[in-house]
């Protein structure tokens, strides 16, 4: 079975600095990856997905996220972050025709 | 494209009601739609997978009884949470799984429902 760990539940970066939000995952064979965002009482935005090829996926509003097989990571990054990234973060992960599972999810904080 | 709408976007009822929410694929036909369950603060835990023209898939734990999934067409799945009560207010979100050439059968998520049982 498949499963992610977020290993921050909150992240607080000042406004115009860089971020890393971490995710690992678990599986025996191989996955997709994604990285959604979530805003207060919203649904779920796809913010990039990694399913083959270049390990490096570049996503929407500047964020960025590197697939490392050795280490079963898939960190998400941004260069620098505005006041309207503060949002929830999941990472998640499914193998082809199966269901996704999402980690528990990293609230951004941005601080001014 | 790949648009997933819910109806309603919040609902209130009183205890011992059933309350329908609808999930439908605007643009795509999804054979598969997921049905998750948000608490607050908390991650989306997969409630049941629902296939056009088939019983859903519950997951452990979830009462089949209680939340009742049809998937009637290939743009429509409803879940029916029957006689609720307040421990059943959350946050209830479906995803249709776009299962055209190319896609990779990724999944859309819908915008969500809020459920408030009092």
């Amino acid at each position: 079975a498949q499963s992610v760990t977020q290993l921050d539940s909150q992240v607080p970066v000042f406004e115009e600095a860089p971020v890393e939000l971490r995710c690992n995952y678990s599986s025996s064979v191989s996955v997709y990856l994604f990285w959604y965002v979530q805003y207060p009482n919203q649904g779920l935005q796809l913010l990039l997905k990694y399913l083959s090829g270049s390990t490096l996926v570049k996503g929407i509003n500047g964020f960025e996220a590197e697939f490392n097989k050795s280490q079963t990571s898939f960190h998400l990054r941004k260069p620098s972050v505005h006041i309207s990234d503060t949002a929830e973060y999941f990472c998640a992960v499914s193998v082809a025709d199966d269901k996704i599972i999402f980690g528990k999810g990293t609230r951004l904080h941005i601080l001014p | 494209g790949a648009v997933v709408s819910q109806h309603p976007s919040w609902v209130i009822c009183k205890s011992g009601t059933s309350v329908k929410i609808e999930c439908r694929s605007l643009d795509f036909q999804a054979t598969t739609m997921f049905w998750y369950r948000q608490f607050p603060k908390q991650s989306l835990m997969l409630m049941a997978t629902s296939n056009e023209g088939s019983k859903a898939t519950y997951e452990q734990g979830v009462e089949k009884d209680k939340f009742l999934i049809n998937h009637a067409s290939l743009t429509l799945s409803t879940l029916t949470v029957t006689s609720a009560h307040p421990e059943d207010s959350s946050f209830y979100i479906c995803s249709a799984r776009d299962g055209r050439p190319g896609s990779y059968n990724e999944q859309f998520f819908g915008p969500g429902t809020r459920l408030t049982v009092l």
